[in-house]
């Protein structure tokens, strides 16, 4: 059973770009939730898309948007990057129940310079 | 105060000791609590989940849950150097779900 598939795995852009993700959940899966990881900050939650829905929202600036597609792919897009944008950007996904907990995808490693 | 709290470490124990890992949350509501596992340069892996009161065994590793306490523990037994990781707590609230900051944990030969 494939697992949680992000690409790319590592992006270098540069301040005010914009920078798009995406994530493969794994089949079946209807939940897709994304996550910054920073070493100072730790997982900080961004949103959660479940049938093409954002399902709930971190406290993130509007630069940070998301969306889920029919068949549950989900993409990330940040706008006008910072250097303070620099993190491990992860993909989570599980079947809809709350209950359940996520399978992580590998992670895209974003450095803006 | 942070949602979900844990000792930031680091935590050092010698092998085929007891490693215990401790996570508080503020949600009273929140349902279903998990423990990851996350070693340097991956992704965080899932590896033990608790719903109830009391405690769930899975291996070398038993998950500990009191909801009036709001309080989640992770014990590993018979600690191996391969258990060196950070273990971080999550728990799930209104449909999302939200992590500690880990505590790293160092099982030394």
């Amino acid at each position: 059973k494939a697992g949680v598939t992000q690409t790319p795995r590592y992006l270098i852009k540069t301040r005010g770009q914009q920078v798009t993700l995406s994530c493969s959940p794994i089949s079946g899966h209807r939940s897709v939730s994304w996550y910054q990881q920073t070493p100072g900050q730790g997982l900080q939650f961004l949103f959660e898309y479940f049938s093409e829905t954002q399902r709930n929202k971190g406290n993130f600036p509007g630069r940070f948007s998301g969306r889920q597609f029919s068949n549950s792919r989900s993409e990330m897009n940040v706008s006008t990057l910072e250097l303070g944008d620099s993190a491990l950007y992860l993909c989570a996904s599980r079947p809809s129940d709350r209950f359940y907990g996520y399978t992580f995808g590998s992670g895209t490693r974003l450095t803006v310079v | 105060q942070k949602e979900v709290e844990q000792n930031s470490g680091p935590l050092s124990v010698p092998e085929g000791a007891i490693a215990s890992l401790n996570c508080t949350y503020s949600d009273r509501g929140s349902q279903s609590f998990f423990w990851y596992r996350q070693y340097s340069g991956k992704s965080p892996e899932l590896i033990m989940s608790i719903y109830s009161n009391g405690d769930k065994e899975d291996g070398r590793f038993t998950a500990q849950l009191n909801k009036a306490s709001q309080y989640v523990s992770l014990l590993i037994r018979d600690s191996q150097p391969s258990d060196s990781a950070t273990y971080l707590c999550a728990v799930n609230g209104n449909n999302d779900m939200r992590f500690g900051a880990g505590t790293r944990l160092t099982v030394k030969p």
